[in-house]
This record gives C-alpha cells, sequence and structure tokens, in this order.
C-alpha cells in the first residue's frame, strides 16, 4: 500500500514565525503536492513536485514556498506566518506513467494553527 | 476554468438505504475522476478512480458511473452502514494535467 505521512498531525505557531511542513512518501513517486483545505472552500493547491527539484505553482502559492531535495519527501515553508494562513495542510503523491492516471494518495493532514 | 459542484452538501439516510452523491465539472475534457473519503480531522481516502474512457467502476458496495458528456458522475453507495458516515469528496483532472480540482464534499451521515 502507498503510504504518504506528514511530520505532525497539530502544530500551533505563534505570527511571524517560519513554519516548516515535512511529507514523506513510499511509493518512489514522481508527483507530489500540497493542499490546503478551508470549510467552505474545499482544497485548494498550493504547488506541487513533478520531480526532485523541480515546483510549479498551484492555486494559492503567496506566502508559501517549497522545497523537493530527495524524490520521498516535499516540504512546505510558511516564511512568516499569518493568521489566515490556519488552515488544515494535505499532502499527496501520485505516480505519472501509463496505466496509473494519476491516481493521488493523500496523507493524514497537519492541523496548523497561527496565533 | 474547471469547476466542480457538489449537490446537496449534506445528507442524512437511514441505515440499510441505497443512496447516490452527485458530482457534476464544467470542462468534459477531464483525463480522469476520483472520488474520495474523508473522516473528520483525517486525510483523504482514494475510492474510486474513473478513466476518461470509462463509464463506471465498482469496488464492493461502491459503484461510479462517468457520464462525461453531460459532466456528471455519481457514486452509488449500497446498503448503507453507519461507517459510511463521511464526507465524499470528488476530483477532476485534465490531460497532461497533474493538478485534480475538487468539489466541496457531500457530508453523508447514516442514521442507525
Amino acid at each position: 500500500d502507498v503510504k504518504v505521512t506528514q511530520s505532525s498531525r497539530y502544530l500551533v505557531k505563534r505570527t511571524g514565525e517560519k513554519v516548516f511542513l515535512e511529507c514523506v512518501q513510499d511509493m518512489d513517486h514522481e508527483n507530489m503536492f500540497w493542499y490546503r483545505q478551508d470549510p467552505g472552500l474545499g482544497l485548494r493547491l498550493i504547488y506541487f513536485s513533478y520531480d526532485v527539484k523541480m515546483k510549479e505553482k498551484g492555486d494559492i502559492p503567496e506566502g508559501y514556498s517549497v522545497s523537493r531535495e530527495k524524490k520521498e519527501r516535499f516540504s512546505l515553508i510558511l516564511e512568516s506566518a499569518s493568521t489566515n494562513q490556519t488552515s488544515m495542510y494535505l499532502c499527496a503523491s501520485s505516480f505519472w506513467g501509463q496505466g496509473t492516471y494519476n491516481e493521488q494518495f493523500f496523507g493524514p493532514g497537519t492541523r496548523l494553527t497561527v496565533l | 476554468k474547471q469547476e466542480v459542484t457538489q449537490i446537496p452538501a449534506a445528507l442524512s439516510v437511514p441505515e440499510g438505504e441505497n443512496l447516490v452523491l452527485n458530482c457534476s465539472f464544467t470542462d468534459s475534457a477531464i483525463y480522469n475522476l476520483q472520488w474520495f473519503r474523508q473522516d473528520p480531522g483525517k486525510g483523504l481516502t482514494s475510492l474510486l478512480l474513473i478513466q476518461s474512457s470509462q463509464r463506471e467502476q465498482t469496488s464492493g458496495r461502491l459503484n461510479a458511473s462517468l457520464d462525461k458528456s453531460s459532466g456528471r458522475s455519481t457514486l452509488y453507495i449500497a446498503a448503507s452502514q453507519p461507517g459510511d458516515s463521511a464526507t465524499y469528496l470528488c476530483a477532476v483532472s485534465g490531460f497532461g494535467n497533474e493538478k485534480l480540482t475538487f468539489g466541496t464534499g457531500t457530508r453523508l451521515t447514516i442514521i442507525p
């Protein structure tokens, strides 16, 4: 089974702090994604990566950056956390290849609260 | 821009009933459609993936159908159980595009 893990289930940070959210997958997937989920807005894509050191902006990249130094690990960075970044953050991965159809597998989520 | 809609936002049904959840999308040029389940405070669990060339997929008591021309998918749950209570999300991806566009989900409650 595909396993996607996230470093923390719950995180509380203060405004202005630099925050790192880590995601690791164990299935050698090329693609990795960071979403945030808010009530009434659904899941929105922040960034995704289709290979090591490669990244592309999603729909809401402002205030975030990402890092992918190894294939299995994708980090989301909040450079200076703000209260409007309080949210549930979900990581996902997928294998892009013939017959796989880009099925995405999700981690358990990190509930981030910025005070 | 692709938009995905799920109506109703919430649904309650007695245990044992069969039920249908709906998903509609505005751009029919999709690569695949995925149905997910999300329990409160948890991540998403992939239930079914339908490729654009397929009409339906089945897994146990779940059956998902796809009608690309009308921009609709349904998730049929047979003989519902209290353990089926969760939020169900559908998402679509386009050709050559790894990104998924999600609906806002239907919160399903099965009443014992």
